[in-house]
């Protein structure tokens, strides 16, 4: 299997762009759909993207995701940064019926 | 609203057994595959397993393959994980999770998660 790579974390200033990467190990990024989730403290995750780019019905469209087959990567970008946002953010995706986490990214926005 | 609430979990020695449930409510439970995501205390995400509506397609993550099953029974809008030679790498919070479908892999419900602590 494959493994997903993230930056272990981030920060940026409220009202400003974040771009958290998240690097396929082997096979192409765009084989399989990636998905990006959302975890504040104390919560449960939340899926903020699905196939690579779509969001669920409620989530804010200052989040949008991408990949990009050149760096074998997918994209999740957060623009207009509010404070809500400090979260744990993970990539996912899958391969023969098994799902696949990247590490975890932890963005404070200060 | 749809709902998944866990329950099941606690305290169980190294080599126990423990079976978890999940309880969906407000949707046809049966129309959609499920799984089991778990996150050990301080760390990240970790898929377990998951199953297809009807139970015919099941996987395993290899960690656990062996040692913790999935199963569901539709007629409670239930989903299970039987889990055996429980071992401390094994303590984490366990999410049930719904997808659209086997073929869809994104989960679009979580549940609020229940902690297992495996521990003498």
């Amino acid at each position: 299997n494959f493994m997903l790579t993230q930056p272990h974390s981030l920060s940026e200033s409220p009202g400003e762009t974040v771009i958290i990467a998240c690097t396929r190990s082997s096979g192409r990024i765009a084989a399989n759909y990636v998905q990006w989730c959302q975890q504040r403290p104390g919560s449960s995750p939340t899926t903020l993207i699905y196939e690579n780019n779509r969001r669920p019905s409620g989530v804010p469209d200052r989040f949008s995701g991408s990949i990009d087959s050149s760096s074998n990567s997918a994209s999740l970008t957060i623009s207009g940064l509010k404070t809500e946002d400090e979260a744990d953010y993970y990539c996912q995706s899958y391969e023969n019926g098994h799902q696949v986490f990247g590490g975890g990214t932890k963005l404070t926005v200060l | 609203e749809v709902q998944l609430v866990e329950s099941g979990g606690g305290l169980v020695q190294p080599g126990g057994s423990l079976r978890l449930s999940c309880a969906g409510s407000g949707f046809n439970f049966g129309d959609y595959a499920m799984h089991w995501v778990r996150q050990p205390p301080g760390k990240g995400l970790e898929w377990v397993s998951g199953i297809s509506w009807s139970g015919t397609s099941i996987a395993h993550a290899d960690s656990v393959k062996g040692r913790l099953t999935v199963s569901r029974d539709n007629s409670r809008s239930s989903l299970y994980l039987q889990m055996n030679s429980l071992r401390s790498e094994d303590t984490a919070v366990y999410y049930c999770a719904r997808a659209p479908s086997w073929s869809e892999n994104w989960f679009d419900t979580w549940g609020q998660g229940t902690l297992v602590t495996v521990s003498s």
